[in-house]
């Protein structure tokens, strides 16, 4: 299997502009989920889908942050407009059950506003 | 509130020295237990877990880590480690039924084998 699969890998951009992040779950996985990570306060929960329904999104810093999961195979976390505070590295992460199962990370999308 | 605590940002190992990453938990009921490794510029990769059964589960890369109920931790070992194991590492626990968010990291440890 490929495995989780995040594009674009790194991507440098202007605030206010708007970023656009993918992910493609590993194929037969039900539940999807998106964190960042940043130095200051290591890794946090954004949002999950299960069976592409977004379950919780509380983690979502703000209204300027929104995840959509049109199907199984595919999701996208926008931020519109982006703020420099805004710059870490998004992970997306899917398993096949949410209680128990193993979270399978991507490699990352590296963020940069500038 | 459900935790997991790894008290040490960073630990320092001599090559083929034995290691251990320190991980509590603070979660309610017979919690699943994870350790996961990132290297520079990569994801979180699996390494083990535990779920019931064995206290001592290994993992993948020659880890393996004790799961100590009366005591709330679960450290991860290695016998002898290898320059490559420099990383660093997150703990994490679920507490069964719940949810994603169910799922909590800890801050991570940063591992650094010296030649």
């Amino acid at each position: 299997d490929a495995g989780v699969i995040q594009s674009p890998r790194h991507e440098v951009t202007e605030m206010g502009q708007e970023v656009t992040l993918r992910c493609k779950p590993i194929s037969g996985h039900n539940s999807l989920f998106w964190y960042r990570q940043t130095m200051m306060r290591g890794l946090e929960l954004l949002i999950y889908f299960n069976n592409n329904v977004p379950i919780d999104d509380s983690g979502m810093p703000e209204d300027r942050f929104s995840a959509k999961m049109p199907n199984a195979s595919f999701s996208t976390l926008k931020i519109q407009p982006s703020e420099p505070r805004d710059s870490a590295v998004y992970f997306c992460a899917s398993s096949l059950v949410i209680s128990g199962n193993t979270i399978y990370f991507g490699e990352g999308s590296w963020l940069t506003v500038v | 509130a459900q935790s997991v605590a790894q008290p040490e940002d960073q630990v320092n190992v001599a090559e083929g020295n034995p290691l251990t990453v320190k991980c509590t938990y603070s979660v309610s009921g017979n919690p699943y237990l994870f350790w996961y490794v990132q290297y520079p510029n990569r994801g979180l990769q699996f390494l083990l877990k535990y779920i019931t059964g064995d206290n001592l589960v290994k993992g993948s890369y020659g880890f393996e880590a004790e799961f100590n109920k009366s005591q709330t931790s679960f450290h991860l070992k290695k016998p002898s480690a290898l320059v490559s194991d420099s990383a660093l590492y997150f703990c994490a626990a679920h507490r069964p039924g719940g949810g994603a968010d169910g799922l909590t990291f800890g801050k991570g440890t940063h591992l650094i084998i010296q030649p």
